[in-house]
């Protein structure tokens, strides 16, 4: 089934520089969501880009979508330590709407 | 935190044994959903309801039923659990269709059978 896949796997920056993960998909999509899960807590939703946006803000978080490379990122700017975690996009196919989770990029931010 | 609450949020169970796990919302929403999170295989969905005996496959739907019979309980039923299904198990819920409206998660079940 179609699914998004993060890169990098893991990824470990120290605290203040700036985290970007991306998120690749295979077909044509409506939305994309992002969404973060601390260890041992269910995943919190962070951001929903639509198919025809190509960028959205919320505080320190900024989310691109590229249709035509079938790729969205997701950057956050100044980390802090409460920033560690790991994040999810998840994509929904046109004729199969249902999220598609992948699985996620490993956040370290370093004190 | 939206109001979800899941039950238990550890279980050991043996091979065989039936398993039942609770989610609970207080948000009214009208879509609920259970989840599995494994390793190397991000969430799958395993059936969702979108009302009251209202319900539907997902994608590992095998070996789980599921009930609805108010809209603020969610049951997840393992027939007779196998240890393939030693997992962490997501209740989330929706206002609108999943696709184009967020989810909220509970803070999940740890699920081991022996």
């Amino acid at each position: 089934s179609q699914q998004g896949e993060e890169d990098p796997q893991a990824l470990s920056i120290q605290e203040g520089e700036n985290a970007t993960m991306n998120c690749s998909y295979k077909t044509s999509i409506n939305n994309l969501q992002w969404y973060r899960q601390n260890s041992g807590r269910g995943l919190v939703h962070l951001i929903l880009i639509r198919s025809n946006e190509r960028e959205k803000h919320s505080g320190r978080l900024r989310v691109t979508l590229d249709t035509s490379k079938k790729s969205s990122s997701l950057l956050i700017t100044a980390s802090r330590a409460a920033d560690t975690a790991s994040y999810f996009c998840a994509t929904d196919a046109f004729g199969n709407e249902k999220l598609t989770f992948g699985t996620g990029t490993r956040l370290t931010i370093i004190p | 935190d939206a109001g979800i609450t899941q039950s238990p949020r550890h279980k050991v169970t043996e091979t065989g044994t039936p398993v039942t796990l609770r989610c609970h919302q207080t948000e009214n929403h009208r879509y609920m959903y259970w989840y599995r999170q494994d390793p190397g295989h991000g969430l799958r969905l395993i059936h969702y309801s979108y009302g009251v005996k209202d319900t539907d496959k997902g994608e590992v739907s095998d070996g789980y039923s599921v009930s609805r019979s108010k809209t603020e309980d969610f049951l997840l039923t393992l027939e007779s659990a196998t240890s393939s299904q030693t997992s962490v198990y997501f209740c989330a819920i929706s206002e609108n269709w999943q696709v184009g409206s967020p989810l909220h998660f509970g803070n999940g079940t740890r699920l081991t059978v022996t």
